[in-house]
């Protein structure tokens, strides 16, 4: 079947600009989830969905980041005014939703700020 | 809260020798915990975990990883490293109810021919 999907693939915006990247996660996954991935900073948390609701939104690096999921299906993480360090890897994960489950990477987005 | 440390974020070993990846939790509740690898432009995907149950666990590519509640360790092995074993590994924790998975800086691992 199919798996986690995203897009864009890559993405080079202007500092300042607004960016959306969207997840489209395997269909039944009632769990999804954000990370970054910087160079040599490993896999940084940044926000989980169940069905809709973000129970934990702790690793938002700061309120230019915004995530929501609509129909306990897709997803779109917003980063406003971006910066020069927002660039990274994005990945999207997702699972059926119990903690010990095995979580189903996407590709990622590969974000650039110039 | 919990969290994970990986010592040595690059680890080299001649083709043939045997694989180590150290990985150390911390957790206020019984954890489950995972490895996850990443090859080369690809994505992340699940080497092995445990939840419950035997402590030593068996996953793909002839990798193991074995739980020591008393050492709060979790580390990976492989007894003969192929060159195609060369990726990223992580190790990631989450506590038992609780669905948030917490992953270490990860370790690059390097074989030598």
């Amino acid at each position: 079947g199919a798996g986690v999907s995203q897009s864009p693939s890559n993405k080079v915006t202007e500092k300042g600009k607004d960016v959306e990247l969207r997840c489209d996660p395997i269909s039944g996954h009632t769990a999804l989830y954000w990370y970054r991935q910087s160079l040599g900073q490993g896999l940084e948390f940044l926000i989980y969905f169940q069905g809709n609701s973000a129970p934990d939104k702790s690793g938002l690096p700061s309120d230019r980041f915004s995530a929501e999921r609509t129909g306990g299906s897709v997803s779109t993480l917003t980063i406003q005014r971006t910066q020069q360090e927002d660039s990274a890897v994005y990945l999207c994960a997702s699972s059926l939703g119990q903690a010990e489950e095995t979580q189903y990477f996407g590709p990622g987005t590969r974000l650039l700020v110039l | 809260a919990q969290s994970v440390t990986q010592l040595g974020s690059h680890v080299s070993v001649s083709e043939g020798a045997l694989v180590l990846l150290r990985c150390n939790y911390s957790s206020s509740v019984p954890p489950y915990l995972f490895w996850y690898v990443q090859y080369p432009n690809q994505g992340l995907q699940l080497l092995l975990k445990y939840t419950t149950g035997a402590t030593l666990v068996k996953g793909i590519n002839g990798f193991e990883a074995e739980f020591k509640k008393s050492e709060t360790s979790f580390h990976l092995t492989k007894p003969s490293a192929h060159m195609s074993d060369a990726a990223e590994y992580f190790c990631a924790v989450s506590d038992q109810g609780y669905q948030k998975v917490t992953f270490g800086t990860g370790t690059k691992l390097q074989v030598i021919p």
